[in-house]
């Protein structure tokens, strides 16, 4: 099984919400990964966790905050965002961050904030 | 800092056509290189995943090369069907981060 879910599909959510973006793996993946993809580019890296551990914040502002509860899942807690954080959000795992390993995406959450 | 870049930016061909995307990057310091695909409005898909001491792979009608020394790699697709149509995006693995290239859109018309 090489899959990974996201939850919800869809979000919309007004720039006062508090919302929750999950993502989970069950490949025993010991590294996941958040992207943001606006329209027409590719994905941005975000954030990276490695053994339940932030290793890598590409400054992203902190109304968005990520949550690694376990090793087989990953949440993005959403806050007072803007309307320009609209966008693909990708969740993505692999073996470990070592830089061999092959990344797997999971579909995808549209948000879209109003 | 790494860059990636993907030629051409967009490829309409007619059924049945061999085609090739293009991939170039800026640092040879590689780990490995991936192409992937990409429906609209979805997640990616892993097509093929090169090591950087590989220098190609193969699956099913496609077929990935990689010149590390020179910064290049090739995405190369045999008889190509209208289920192709995607956009296809090359990334790099270099220092712990996944580098994307702005993709080729593909469409392939019956």
């Amino acid at each position: 099984d090489t899959e990974v879910t996201q939850t919800p599909k869809h979000l919309v959510m007004g720039m006062t919400n508090k919302k929750s973006l999950k993502c989970e793996q069950h490949m025993g993946h010991r590294a996941m990964y958040w992207y943001k993809q606006k329209a027409k580019k590719p994905p941005e890296l975000m954030f990276v966790y490695s053994y339940e551990k932030l290793s890598i914040n590409e400054s992203v502002p902190s109304r968005f905050s990520p949550e690694c509860p376990n090793s087989s899942l990953l949440n993005l807690h959403l806050h007072a965002l803007q309307p320009e954080d609209s966008a693909l959000y990708l969740c993505a795992s692999s073996r470990s961050t070592g830089d061999a390993y092959e990344q797997y995406f999971g579909p995808g959450t549209r948000l879209t904030v109003t | 800092k790494q860059e990636v870049t993907q030629i051409p930016a967009a490829l309409s061909v007619p059924e049945g056509e061999n085609l090739v995307l293009n991939c170039s990057f800026t640092d040879s310091a590689i780990y490995n290189l991936q192409w992937f695909r990409q429906d609209p409005g979805k997640g990616l898909t892993s097509l093929l995943l090169i090591q950087s001491s590989q220098r190609e792979q193969t699956s099913g009608r496609l077929n990935a090369s990689l010149d590390k020394s020179s910064g290049r790699s090739t995405l190369y697709i045999a008889a190509s069907q209208p289920g192709d149509s995607a956009t296809y995006l090359c990334a790099v693995t270099s220092y712990g981060k996944l580098t994307f290239g702005q993709g080729t859109i593909l469409t392939v018309h019956p």
